[in-house]
């Protein structure tokens, strides 16, 4: 067990919709990163949030969204869901802003019907 | 711009025979390097990383993987399988050549199967 927690564990939902994922880090962590992972695209970074702030973006879509807030948990929005939006939903955590060290949570999987 | 390459997409070993994960980089800057494990319907997990010390580096459960410059490798090795190491194992990298901050670049994942 990483310590890092999300829920829901499944999601399904239809396109056009918006769904919030939600991401507790590790205690005493300060950084969470988000991460999607699909059998086409494999494992791509999302975005990451040190202290409440944005700290790095990768490969996010404007659809999505993601914030990070002052009890440190963090969420991310996908919006106007399409059907490649599928895939496996990951947040990890790390004690500082440097990703050395992340520790995984174990996904939320969401399918777009 | 940063990238890694998994030479394999699939590895088959049999238990107690050595196991070799080849995973090549290509950075701009002084990278960081780390392998992850993800087990069937699990998070991935930290299993070693390189930052600059020794290039030479031990892991969880018996791996061991090794910096080679000239090479631009970082392959993964473990001397003797075991039943519990099939999964996929991921080769990362980090460096700051997307800006100030670092991010980290998977590598597409080599899938390791243990036969008994």
């Amino acid at each position: 067990d990483s310590g890092v927690t999300q829920t829901p564990k499944h999601l399904i939902t239809a396109t056009g919709q918006r769904v919030t994922l939600r991401c507790s880090p590790r205690s005493g962590d300060l950084s969470v990163y988000w991460y999607q992972q699909s059998l086409d695209q494999g494992l791509q970074f999302l975005i990451q949030y040190y202290n409440g702030e944005e700290r790095a973006k990768g490969n996010i879509l404007e659809r999505f969204s993601a914030q990070q807030f002052p009890d440190l948990h963090s969420e991310l929005n996908l919006s106007s869901l399409e059907l490649g939006d599928s895939a496996l939903y990951f947040c990890a955590s790390s004690p500082g802003a440097a990703p050395n060290e992340q520790f995984f949570g174990p996904g939320t999987r969401l399918t777009v019907l | 711009a940063q990238s890694v390459t998994q030479l394999d997409s699939h590895v088959s070993v049999s238990e107690g025979t050595p196991v070799l994960l080849r995973c090549n980089y290509s950075s701009s800057y002084s990278p960081s390097l780390f392998w992850y494990v993800q087990h069937p319907n699990k998070g991935l997990q930290l299993l070693l990383k390189y930052t600059s010390a020794a290039t030479l580096v031990k892991g969880i459960n018996g791996f061991e993987a090794e910096f080679k410059k000239s090479e631009t490798s970082f392959h993964l090795t473990k001397p003797s399988a075991h039943m519990s190491d099939a999964a996929e194992y991921f080769c990362v990298v980090s460096d700051l050549s997307s800006g100030s901050a670092r991010q980290l670049t998977f590598g597409s994942g080599t899938q390791l199967t243990v036969l008994p």
